[in-house]
Parts: C-alpha cells; sequence; structure tokens
C-alpha cells in the first residue's frame, strides 16, 4: 500500500494566488522529508528538505519566502507556493526518508500545479 | 557537486527483451536506489543497494552496487508492457549529508508488444 501520500493531486490557480500541498507519512513517524520539482522530461530537483520541528533547509537557488515549508508534526510536512507565477507550474513531489539501517526514501504521487 | 550520469537516455525495445541501464558518478555514494516512475505519479522504489558489490533482485529486476561505488546497473529481464516507464537511478551518501538524494537523468523505456 501507498507510503506517502499528497493532495492535491493536481491544483489550478490564478497568477499571484497562494496554493498549500500537504504531504503525509502514513506507514511511520518521519522527521525529516524532502520536496522536489520536476519539470517535463526532466529529472528531479531537490528544492528542501523538512525537518521536524525545526527550520527547512533549502536548496541553493530556491527562495524561502517564496516556498514556504512546514513539518508541524512526525508525519505531515506542507509546502506552500506563494504568489504563484506561470513559471512556477511544475510537478511537485514529497518524499518521507526512513530511518536507521534502511536509508530510503519513499516519494509521494506528486501534486500538478498549473498557474494560469 | 556530485553529478550521476545514466544511461541510455531511452530504449525502444520489443516484448520478451532484456534490459541494461546504468549509472556512473564522479564521486562514490553509500548508497544507490532504483526507481521508476509512471507519467503524472511519484517515483516508485524499486531496488535500494547499501553495500558495495552487492548483487540484488526483486522480481525481473536485477540491480547491482559497484565495487568501486560510483556506479550501479539495472537489468530487467523478459520485458513486459507495463515495464514502460521512465527509470531513475539516485544515489545517497548517508546521514553525513542529511540524506540527499542525487538522481541521474533518467532512461525512459518503450516496450513494444
Amino acid at each position: 500500500g501507498a507510503v506517502v501520500s499528497q493532495h492535491p493531486s493536481r491544483v489550478i490557480c490564478k497568477s499571484g494566488t497562494s496554493v498549500k500541498i500537504e504531504c503525509r507519512s502514513l506507514d511511520f513517524q518521519a522527521t525529516t522529508m524532502f520536496w522536489y520539482r520536476q519539470f517535463p522530461k526532466q529529472s528531479l530537483m531537490l528544492m528542501a528538505t523538512s525537518n521536524e520541528g525545526s527550520k527547512a533547509t533549502y536548496e541553493q537557488g530556491v527562495e524561502k519566502d517564496k516556498f514556504l515549508i512546514n513539518h508541524a508534526s512526525l508525519t505531515l510536512s506542507t509546502l506552500t507556493v506563494t504568489s504563484a507565477h506561470p513559471e512556477d507550474s511544475s510537478f511537485y513531489i514529497c518524499s518521507v526518508k526512513r530511518g536507521g539501517r534502511w536509508d530510503t526514501q519513499y516519494f509521494g504521487p506528486g501534486t500538478r500545479l498549473t498557474v494560469l | 557537486g556530485q553529478q550521476l550520469n545514466q544511461s541510455p537516455q531511452s530504449m525502444f525495445i520489443q516484448e520478451g527483451e532484456d534490459v541494461s541501464m546504468n549509472c556512473t558518478s564522479s564521486s562514490i555514494f553509500n548508497t544507490w536506489l532504483w526507481y521508476k516512475q509512471d507519467p503524472g505519479e511519484g517515483p516508485v522504489l524499486l531496488i535500494a543497494l547499501y553495500k558495495a558489490g552487492e548483487l540484488t533482485s526483486n522480481g525481473r529486476l536485477t540491480a547491482q552496487f559497484g565495487i568501486t561505488r560510483k556506479d550501479s546497473f539495472l537489468n530487467i529481464s523478459a520485458s513486459i508492457p507495463s515495464d514502460v516507464g521512465i527509470y531513475f537511478c539516485a544515489g545517497q551518501l548517508g546521514e553525513t549529508s542529511g540524506s540527499r538524494l542525487t538522481f541521474g537523468e533518467g532512461t525512459q523505456l518503450t516496450v513494444n508488444p
């Protein structure tokens, strides 16, 4: 069964609005979650690492004020795209890290964001 | 930074054929992972490799962690139409790097029935 869920699966919004995407770890508590974006026919690009109870760590070139990440519990992380613009249209995917010996990441089903 | 070279970029094969794809890195990884992504979906973990030289199978899939820790390959035997998708390799250094994954560019597999 699914290990990670994302909501919504797709969203269309107007330019200038904010959009929140939820990522839930279903099978285990995840102290660390990751947010990726993927453009068509490209690989996944890590945007930020979300740590429960602390500030997210953003990759170089990713605006932290534009992509707000909140990891309020061990099973939920949210990504808010603020003041979205058409160039923010992309496929956003989260992953959860299963720690310990099995240091493996499991990915959510993704959220397709289209900004008009 | 680390880079992963994944090849081939795309493959067109007939159903029943075997497939091989590989990834090479300019530096070492402590974990190699192989994922499959269907259109509009997130990547699904196929095989995880944790030890240099490790050879692991998952059904018709076999993957190996290169002995130098700088490469990995994935083989698919007796391909079927549902094998169609994009296959990604990913390398991970481990806790010291925050468990960040470095992804290859992907191999687009097409299987003709």
